[in-house]
Protein backbone atom coordinates (compact mmCIF):
# COMPACT_ATOMS: atom_id res chain seq x y z
CA UNK A 1 0.00 0.00 0.00
CA UNK A 2 1.18 3.63 -0.98
CA UNK A 3 1.69 5.91 1.93
CA UNK A 4 -0.06 8.55 0.03
CA UNK A 5 -2.87 8.25 -2.70
CA UNK A 6 -3.82 10.82 -5.16
CA UNK A 7 -6.55 10.51 -8.07
CA UNK A 8 -4.03 11.04 -11.01
CA UNK A 9 -6.75 12.86 -13.58
CA UNK A 10 -6.15 14.51 -15.49
CA UNK A 11 -9.17 16.70 -13.70
CA UNK A 12 -10.66 19.76 -16.05
CA UNK A 13 -12.76 22.60 -14.49
CA UNK A 14 -14.01 25.55 -16.64
CA UNK A 15 -12.41 28.64 -15.54
CA UNK A 16 -14.18 30.19 -12.50
CA UNK A 17 -15.39 27.43 -11.56
CA UNK A 18 -14.10 25.30 -8.03
CA UNK A 19 -11.31 22.65 -8.45
CA UNK A 20 -11.52 19.97 -6.20
CA UNK A 21 -8.12 18.00 -5.38
CA UNK A 22 -8.36 14.59 -2.80
CA UNK A 23 -5.81 13.11 -1.78
CA UNK A 24 -5.56 9.89 0.85
CA UNK A 25 -2.65 8.43 3.25
CA UNK A 26 -2.20 5.53 5.52
CA UNK A 27 -0.14 6.62 8.32
CA UNK A 28 -2.19 7.65 11.30
CA UNK A 29 0.80 8.98 12.68
CA UNK A 30 1.41 11.82 10.20
CA UNK A 31 1.36 15.11 11.49
CA UNK A 32 2.32 17.40 8.35
CA UNK A 33 0.56 17.94 5.47
CA UNK A 34 1.02 19.53 2.23
CA UNK A 35 0.58 20.61 -1.56
CA UNK A 36 2.77 21.22 -4.02
CA UNK A 37 2.12 22.81 -7.33
CA UNK A 38 4.30 21.81 -10.41
CA UNK A 39 4.07 23.25 -13.61
CA UNK A 40 5.47 21.55 -16.86
CA UNK A 41 9.19 21.52 -16.46
CA UNK A 42 9.70 23.42 -13.19
CA UNK A 43 10.22 22.06 -9.74
CA UNK A 44 7.67 21.69 -7.19
CA UNK A 45 6.63 24.75 -5.60
CA UNK A 46 5.27 24.24 -1.81
CA UNK A 47 1.35 26.53 -2.02
CA UNK A 48 0.08 25.34 1.53
CA UNK A 49 0.91 23.30 4.77
CA UNK A 50 -1.81 22.27 7.31
CA UNK A 51 -1.17 19.81 10.50
CA UNK A 52 -4.57 20.50 12.47
CA UNK A 53 -8.09 18.85 11.17
CA UNK A 54 -10.27 21.40 9.89
CA UNK A 55 -9.73 23.93 6.95
CA UNK A 56 -6.65 26.76 6.44
CA UNK A 57 -7.54 29.34 3.80
CA UNK A 58 -4.50 31.43 2.02
CA UNK A 59 -6.19 33.71 -0.73
CA UNK A 60 -8.11 31.29 -3.22
CA UNK A 61 -6.53 27.93 -1.72
CA UNK A 62 -8.10 26.11 1.12
CA UNK A 63 -6.63 23.17 2.67
CA UNK A 64 -8.96 20.64 4.43
CA UNK A 65 -7.63 18.09 6.67
CA UNK A 66 -9.49 15.41 8.09
CA UNK A 67 -7.35 12.73 10.55
CA UNK A 68 -10.13 10.43 11.25
CA UNK A 69 -10.50 9.72 7.83
CA UNK A 70 -6.88 10.22 6.76
CA UNK A 71 -7.55 12.41 4.19
CA UNK A 72 -6.51 15.34 3.23
CA UNK A 73 -8.06 17.68 0.22
CA UNK A 74 -7.11 20.88 -1.35
CA UNK A 75 -10.06 23.65 -2.92
CA UNK A 76 -9.09 26.00 -5.51
CA UNK A 77 -12.04 28.87 -5.80
CA UNK A 78 -12.38 31.02 -9.19
CA UNK A 79 -10.44 28.54 -10.89
CA UNK A 80 -7.93 30.41 -13.22
CA UNK A 81 -6.07 29.20 -16.34
CA UNK A 82 -2.59 29.72 -14.69
CA UNK A 83 -3.87 27.30 -11.77
CA UNK A 84 -3.37 24.56 -14.98
CA UNK A 85 -0.37 22.75 -12.97
CA UNK A 86 0.26 19.12 -11.39
CA UNK A 87 -0.70 19.10 -7.24
CA UNK A 88 1.30 16.80 -5.54
CA UNK A 89 -0.02 15.70 -2.09
CA UNK A 90 3.04 15.41 0.51
CA UNK A 91 2.98 14.15 4.45
CA UNK A 92 5.07 13.52 6.88
CA UNK A 93 5.11 10.10 8.83
CA UNK A 94 5.57 9.58 12.67
CA UNK A 95 9.12 9.85 13.63
CA UNK A 96 10.61 10.86 10.07
CA UNK A 97 11.10 14.05 8.88
CA UNK A 98 11.12 13.51 5.69
CA UNK A 99 8.22 13.65 3.00
CA UNK A 100 6.18 11.20 1.02
CA UNK A 101 4.44 12.30 -2.23
CA UNK A 102 1.31 11.07 -3.73
CA UNK A 103 1.95 10.83 -7.56
CA UNK A 104 0.16 14.12 -8.33
CA UNK A 105 -3.28 15.00 -10.22
CA UNK A 106 -3.24 17.10 -13.17
CA UNK A 107 -5.75 19.73 -13.13
CA UNK A 108 -6.63 21.78 -16.49
CA UNK A 109 -8.34 24.54 -16.29
CA UNK A 110 -10.70 25.78 -19.21
CA UNK A 111 -10.76 29.32 -20.61
CA UNK B 1 16.78 35.64 0.34
CA UNK B 2 18.15 33.12 -2.08
CA UNK B 3 16.51 29.40 -2.43
CA UNK B 4 17.63 26.14 -2.90
CA UNK B 5 20.66 26.14 -5.75
CA UNK B 6 21.37 23.46 -7.78
CA UNK B 7 24.06 23.41 -10.70
CA UNK B 8 24.26 22.07 -13.58
CA UNK B 9 20.72 23.26 -14.48
CA UNK B 10 21.03 20.65 -17.53
CA UNK B 11 23.87 17.88 -18.10
CA UNK B 12 24.23 15.85 -21.35
CA UNK B 13 26.78 13.04 -21.05
CA UNK B 14 27.37 9.67 -22.54
CA UNK B 15 27.37 6.22 -20.92
CA UNK B 16 30.08 5.30 -18.74
CA UNK B 17 30.92 9.10 -17.47
CA UNK B 18 30.76 10.03 -14.32
CA UNK B 19 28.56 12.90 -13.13
CA UNK B 20 28.28 15.22 -10.46
CA UNK B 21 25.31 17.36 -9.47
CA UNK B 22 25.30 19.97 -6.89
CA UNK B 23 23.41 21.70 -4.53
CA UNK B 24 23.23 24.64 -2.23
CA UNK B 25 20.58 24.56 0.43
CA UNK B 26 19.09 27.71 1.93
CA UNK B 27 20.56 29.04 4.67
CA UNK B 28 19.94 27.96 8.27
CA UNK B 29 18.24 25.16 6.47
CA UNK B 30 19.36 21.66 8.71
CA UNK B 31 17.56 18.99 6.45
CA UNK B 32 18.29 18.37 2.44
CA UNK B 33 16.58 15.94 0.22
CA UNK B 34 17.80 14.47 -3.37
CA UNK B 35 14.81 13.44 -5.59
CA UNK B 36 14.61 12.30 -8.45
CA UNK B 37 11.48 12.69 -11.12
CA UNK B 38 10.77 10.73 -14.41
CA UNK B 39 7.61 10.36 -16.19
CA UNK B 40 7.26 6.51 -15.30
CA UNK B 41 7.89 7.00 -11.62
CA UNK B 42 7.16 10.05 -10.49
CA UNK B 43 9.23 11.40 -7.62
CA UNK B 44 11.23 9.91 -5.51
CA UNK B 45 13.15 10.38 -2.66
CA UNK B 46 16.84 8.64 -3.40
CA UNK B 47 18.56 10.41 0.13
CA UNK B 48 18.48 12.80 2.37
CA UNK B 49 20.64 14.58 5.23
CA UNK B 50 19.92 15.88 8.83
CA UNK B 51 22.61 17.95 10.04
CA UNK B 52 24.95 16.85 7.49
CA UNK B 53 24.14 13.28 8.64
CA UNK B 54 22.60 10.99 5.90
CA UNK B 55 19.22 9.44 7.84
CA UNK B 56 17.85 7.57 4.65
CA UNK B 57 19.38 6.30 1.60
CA UNK B 58 17.00 3.49 1.10
CA UNK B 59 16.19 5.11 -2.12
CA UNK B 60 19.58 4.76 -3.60
CA UNK B 61 18.94 2.98 -7.00
CA UNK B 62 22.16 1.07 -6.61
CA UNK B 63 26.24 1.39 -5.92
CA UNK B 64 26.59 3.71 -8.46
CA UNK B 65 24.71 6.56 -6.79
CA UNK B 66 26.54 8.32 -4.06
CA UNK B 67 25.76 11.43 -1.74
CA UNK B 68 27.58 13.39 0.38
CA UNK B 69 27.44 16.66 2.14
CA UNK B 70 30.80 17.67 3.95
CA UNK B 71 29.10 21.09 5.37
CA UNK B 72 25.96 22.79 6.17
CA UNK B 73 26.18 24.45 2.79
CA UNK B 74 26.82 21.93 -0.04
CA UNK B 75 25.75 18.78 -0.74
CA UNK B 76 26.89 16.85 -4.00
CA UNK B 77 24.97 14.01 -6.03
CA UNK B 78 27.37 11.66 -8.16
CA UNK B 79 26.45 9.03 -10.19
CA UNK B 80 29.62 6.82 -11.65
CA UNK B 81 29.25 5.60 -14.22
CA UNK B 82 26.01 7.10 -15.45
CA UNK B 83 23.60 4.88 -17.84
CA UNK B 84 20.88 5.98 -20.25
CA UNK B 85 17.85 4.79 -17.51
CA UNK B 86 20.09 7.22 -14.86
CA UNK B 87 18.42 10.23 -17.30
CA UNK B 88 15.93 12.23 -15.36
CA UNK B 89 15.24 15.36 -13.15
CA UNK B 90 17.29 15.56 -10.22
CA UNK B 91 15.71 17.78 -7.50
CA UNK B 92 17.09 18.95 -4.29
CA UNK B 93 15.27 20.71 -1.44
CA UNK B 94 15.81 21.67 2.17
CA UNK B 95 14.13 22.59 5.44
CA UNK B 96 14.07 23.17 9.22
CA UNK B 97 13.69 20.64 11.39
CA UNK B 98 13.07 22.93 14.49
CA UNK B 99 9.96 23.21 15.39
CA UNK B 100 8.27 20.06 13.48
CA UNK B 101 6.94 21.59 10.33
CA UNK B 102 8.99 20.35 8.28
CA UNK B 103 8.25 22.68 4.95
CA UNK B 104 10.65 21.78 1.70
CA UNK B 105 11.79 23.71 -0.47
CA UNK B 106 12.93 22.71 -3.60
CA UNK B 107 15.74 24.25 -6.64
CA UNK B 108 15.10 24.08 -9.87
CA UNK B 109 16.51 20.80 -10.72
CA UNK B 110 19.05 19.43 -12.79
CA UNK B 111 17.82 17.56 -16.54
CA UNK B 112 20.52 14.88 -16.43
CA UNK B 113 20.31 13.60 -20.23
CA UNK B 114 22.59 9.96 -20.50
CA UNK B 115 22.98 8.77 -24.32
Amino acid sequence: QKEVEQNSGPLSVPEGAIASLNCTYSDRGSQSFFWYRQYSGKSPELIMSIYSNGDKEDGRFTAQLNKASQYVSLLIRDSQPSDSATYLCAVTVAGANNLFFGTGTRLTVIP
Amino acid sequence: DAGVIQSPRHEVTEMGQEVTLRCKPISGHNSLFWYRQTMMRGLELLIYFNNNVPIDDSGMPEDRFSAKMPNASFSTLKIQPSEPRDSAVYFCASSQLAGGFYEQYFGPGTRLTVT
